[in-house]
């Protein structure tokens, strides 16, 4: 069966870091691209990043280009998200989804997510 | 990087259909044919229901189907069950490595 774990969450000040992890099993890890999605309280989902199976190529959503870098860690079938000055607006349950590429690139599992909160 | 335009709401009777649509560009919904529906219950993850336009993953009832026209995809919903009552959202790839979510439509059985 395929898990996906999120953790990592928390609350933070505006300006600081937090690091998200996704922990991944029941595949193999590494033959996957992988994501961050995230959702604003009572908002819609937003896509933020995906990384490519050997982590030689990164893409990010306009509003975090520069502040956050996703990575992972095949040997340990885990995906990171090193979120960094962060913003009131940044507030929000994240996800790690799967992106499948041979299911017409859709996100076919998803982490239960993992709350991260920027507040003064 | 816009995101795609979904009725904020959409309603039905145990028994009918219901038809949510998604409205995106010619840079998006209309230029691929990638086109995702997550059903994300209260406090739950989305859970992937249509991906490819019209593909069900394994699993998903027949009573859920997708179609695309232009830059208008849809998801419709036969049969409904009390257990339909979700949010549902659209995705598209929009190129380049980049994806686009709608903002989601809230089903509601009568």
């Amino acid at each position: 069966e395929v898990q996906l774990v999120d953790s990592g969450g928390g609350l933070v000040q505006p300006g600081g870091s937090l690091r998200l992890s996704c922990a991944g099993s029941g595949f193999t890890f590494s033959t996957y691209w992988m994501s961050w999605v995230r959702q604003a309280p009572g908002k819609g989902l937003e896509w933020v990043a995906n990384i490519k199976q050997d982590g030689s190529e990164k893409y990010y959503v306009d509003s975090v280009k520069g502040r956050f870098t996703i990575s992972r860690d095949n040997a340990k079938n885990s995906l990171y998200l090193q979120m960094n000055s962060l913003k009131a607006e940044d507030t929000a349950v994240y996800y790690c989804a799967r992106l499948n590429y041979a299911s017409g690139r859709s996100f076919d599992y998803w982490g239960q997510g993992t709350l991260a909160t920027v507040s003064s | 990087q816009s995101a795609l335009t979904q009725p904020p709401s959409a309603s039905g009777s145990p028994g009918q259909s219901v038809t949510i649509s998604c409205t995106g560009t010619s840079s998006d919904v209309g230029d691929y044919n990638y086109v995702s529906w997550y059903q994300q219950l209260p406090g739950k993850a989305p859970k992937l229901m249509i991906y490819g336009v019209s593909k069900r993953p394994s699993g998903v009832p027949d009573r859920f189907s997708g179609s695309k026209s232009g830059s208008t995809a849809s998801l419709t919903v036969s049969g409904l069950q009390a257990e339909d009552e979700a949010d549902y959202y659209c995705s598209s790839y929009a190129g380049s490595n980049n994806w686009v979510f709608g903002g989601g439509t809230k089903l509601t059985v009568l």
